[in-house]
């Protein structure tokens, strides 16, 4: 089945330096989607990027596609205390949504 | 706009016995689908209904999980027998198209 793959697992910084979490598939993906959790939440969709080498901003949040269309990356620019949670990349290809393990992001104010 | 409705939101039950949970989704959606999240994990995804009938099932453990959506609304999802392993938090998250997922807040399921 559809395998993907985000690093790192963790990540910790302190508020204001940058963040970037990755996600990466061995095949060519037909689209592929953000979610962030809160602890204790239910994930939250972010954003959804279909087209190869696409780049999305969101506020301080930067999302690209890669050129292969087999990764992806969110990039948050300056963290605050309310980017802290877990950030899920889900991909489809020629099956269902899989999600990926997370990133789970802590922000030492 | 009313979210995806979920309950129980909390439910302990011992192994073997049996649980049912209960999903309503965003009005208007034709999509839903129930996950199953591990502690630490990502959502995995048990079944997913367009209306009422199955697009994938697949990674539903049949022998134990069933689904239903009858009406092409709300959606139950039960577990007979239960196991301690089945301790997760379920998830329904709801769609328009198969695009952005809204989720319900999940019912956490302790199997003691």
């Amino acid at each position: 089945g559809q395998q993907v793959m985000q690093i790192p697992q963790y990540q910790h910084v302190q508020e204001g330096e940058d963040f970037t979490t990755y996600c990466n598939s061995s095949t060519t993906l037909s689209n592929i989607q953000w979610y962030k959790q809160r602890p204790g939440g239910h994930p939250v969709f972010l954003i959804q990027l279909v087209k190869s080498g696409e780049v999305k901003k969101q506020k301080r949040l930067t999302f690209q596609f890669g050129e292969a269309k087999k990764n992806s990356s969110l990039h948050i620019t300056a963290t605050q205390t309310t980017d802290v949670g877990t950030y899920f990349c889900a991909v489809s290809g020629n099956t269902p949504l899989v999600f990926g393990k997370g990133t789970r992001l802590s922000v030492i104010a | 706009e009313a979210g995806v409705a979920q309950s129980p939101r909390y439910k302990i039950i011992e192994k073997r016995q049996s649980v049912a949970f209960w999903c309503n989704p965003i009005s208007g959606h034709a999509t839903l689908y129930w996950y199953q999240q591990i502690l630490g994990q990502g959502p995995k995804l048990l079944i997913q209904f367009q209306n009422n009938g199955v697009v994938d099932d697949s990674q539903l453990p049949k022998d134990r999980f069933s689904a239903e959506r009858l009406k092409g609304v709300d959606s139950t999802l039960k577990i007979q027998p239960a196991k301690l392993e089945d301790s997760a938090v379920y998830l329904c998250a709801s769609s328009f198209t198969e695009a952005e997922q809204y989720f319900g807040p999940g019912t956490r399921l302790t199997v003691t």
